[in-house]
């Protein structure tokens, strides 16, 4: 069974532009969670979808959006990109909804803002 | 306020050593749960285990252990007779009862020399 796959591996931009991330869940899992591991940071909750709604946001900028489609995969969107965005943005689903869930996570996209 | 801490950085410890990773947690709420993830150099978070605030016993599985104590809101985890395949970064994670947020600590570095 395939795990939770994130595209691209790797996303070079630059200040100001746009960046897309994208990811597919594990089949089955209907929930979504995007978070941003800067350097000593530790991982910043950023988003959850489920069921194609947004259902909870962490403390980012509007510029950080995203959305979950029917078949449950989900972009990240961020714009006007800053240097401090760069960092690794994992994408991780969990089976269904609700605070016992363990999440299972992908290996990341790493963003690099020049 | 962080709502989970450890407070170790960085750790290195010579193979077979035994290590223990502090984790301390943050919440009013009465039914939380209580997670460690490992982050090896691949970059996937790996579901270690899960705790629910109900529960205290301490669990062992194999090498791993987990000492949970409500009383200091501590969730430690240790490693004995550590092999080099130890080696990654080891997260605490806390869930409340609302929101699916789930909080994530900083991370602890653990090297095993050989």
């Amino acid at each position: 069974e395939a795990g939770v796959t994130q595209s691209p591996t790797h996303l070079i931009k630059t200040r100001g532009q746009q960046a897309t991330l994208r990811c597919s869940p594990i089949s089955g899992h209907t929930s979504v969670y995007w978070y941003q591991q800067a350097l000593g940071l530790g991982l910043q909750f950023l988003l959850w979808y489920d069921e194609g709604e947004e259902r909870n946001r962490g403390n980012f900028p509007p510029r950080f959006s995203g959305r979950q489609f029917p078949n449950y995969s989900s972009e990240l969107n961020v714009n006007a990109l800053e240097l401090e965005d760069s960092a690794l943005y994992l994408c991780a689903s969990s089976l269904d909804r609700g605070q016992s869930e363990k999440l299972f996570f992908g290996s990341g996209t790493q963003l690099s803002v020049l | 306020a962080q709502k989970v801490t450890q407070a170790q950085t960085e750790i290195s410890v010579v193979e077979k050593e035994d290590v223990t990773l502090d984790c301390v947690y943050e919440t009013r709420d009465t039914t939380y749960y209580l997670f460690w993830y490992k982050q090896p150099p691949s970059g996937e978070l790996v579901f270690l285990i899960r705790r629910n605030s109900f529960d205290e016993q301490n669990e062992i599985s194999g090498r791993y252990s987990w000492n949970f104590q409500k009383s200091t809101s501590s969730f430690n985890f240790t490693i004995t007779a550590s092999q080099v395949v130890d080696s990654a970064v080891y997260f605490c994670a806390l869930s409340e009862n609302t929101g699916n947020q789930f909080y994530f600590g900083t991370g602890t570095s653990l090297t095993v020399i050989p």
